[in-house]
């Protein structure tokens, strides 16, 4: 079985400042990870994934994420959080070596940034 | 542009009401999901389709049925409508067989079942 775990309900920072939102996966074989974003009243976006390669991955709006095997992490980063960055934020793993081919998502981040 | 559409936004309906929830994609993708949204638990799969006329459960397929005729629809049908089927339901797509490629997601539809 897969899953995926965003242990913080909620991340609230200050515009400007840098933000991260936590991702841990469970899966066997490799993993194929992506953050999606969704905004009020809309559908989810993708923002990034990871398949294989270089562990740090650059994604829309400025995003990026860096997996870590060992720690079995893909946590979403940001250098200078916006206001409009406020949106729910979704972890989704897949396994990448059998024919399953949907996504197990995380619970949500919800991002707050203040003014 | 790619597009995933809904054929409802917002849908109220009674217990026990059979429910049609439509999806179509214009983007010729294989893969098509149903989802549901629920506060503090994420998105959890109900059915996917990876080709016309398959259809495989997801995680929580009960009380769930789906159909696809052809390649750009794929419905999910609520054969007895319960209170406890109410949430927010999406649909997404995806061009490629196996996990590459992301999944492309409609605007939803928040079901209420009273």
């Amino acid at each position: 079985a897969q899953s995926v775990a965003q242990p913080e309900d909620q991340v609230n920072v200050a515009e400007g400042n840098p933000l991260t939102v936590k991702c841990t996966y469970s899966v066997s074989g490799n993993p194929y990870l992506f953050w999606y974003v969704q905004y009020p009243n809309r559908g989810l976006q993708f923002l990034l994934k990871y398949i294989t390669g270089d562990n740090l991955v650059k994604g829309s709006y400025g995003f990026e994420a860096e997996f870590n095997k060992s720690q079995t992490s893909f946590h979403l980063k940001k250098p200078s959080a916006l206001v409009s960055d406020s949106a729910l934020y979704f972890c989704a793993v897949t396994r990448g070596d059998t024919g399953r081919r949907a996504l197990t998502f995380g619970s949500g981040t919800r991002l707050q940034v203040q003014p | 542009d790619v597009k995933v559409t809904q054929s409802s936004r917002y849908l109220v309906k009674r217990t026990g009401e059979k429910v049609f929830l439509e999806c179509v994609q214009d983007m010729d993708h294989e893969n098509m999901f149903w989802y549901r949204q629920d506060p503090g638990l994420g998105l959890r799969l109900i059915y996917f389709s990876y080709d016309v006329k398959m259809k495989e459960k997801g995680d929580i397929p009960e009380g769930y049925s789906v159909s696809r005729e052809k390649k750009e629809r794929f419905s999910l049908i609520l054969e007895s409508a319960s209170t406890n089927q109410t949430s927010m339901y999406l649909c997404a797509s995806s061009p490629l067989r196996g996990g590459l490629a992301e999944q492309f997601f409609g605007p939803g539809t928040r079901l209420t079942v009273l």
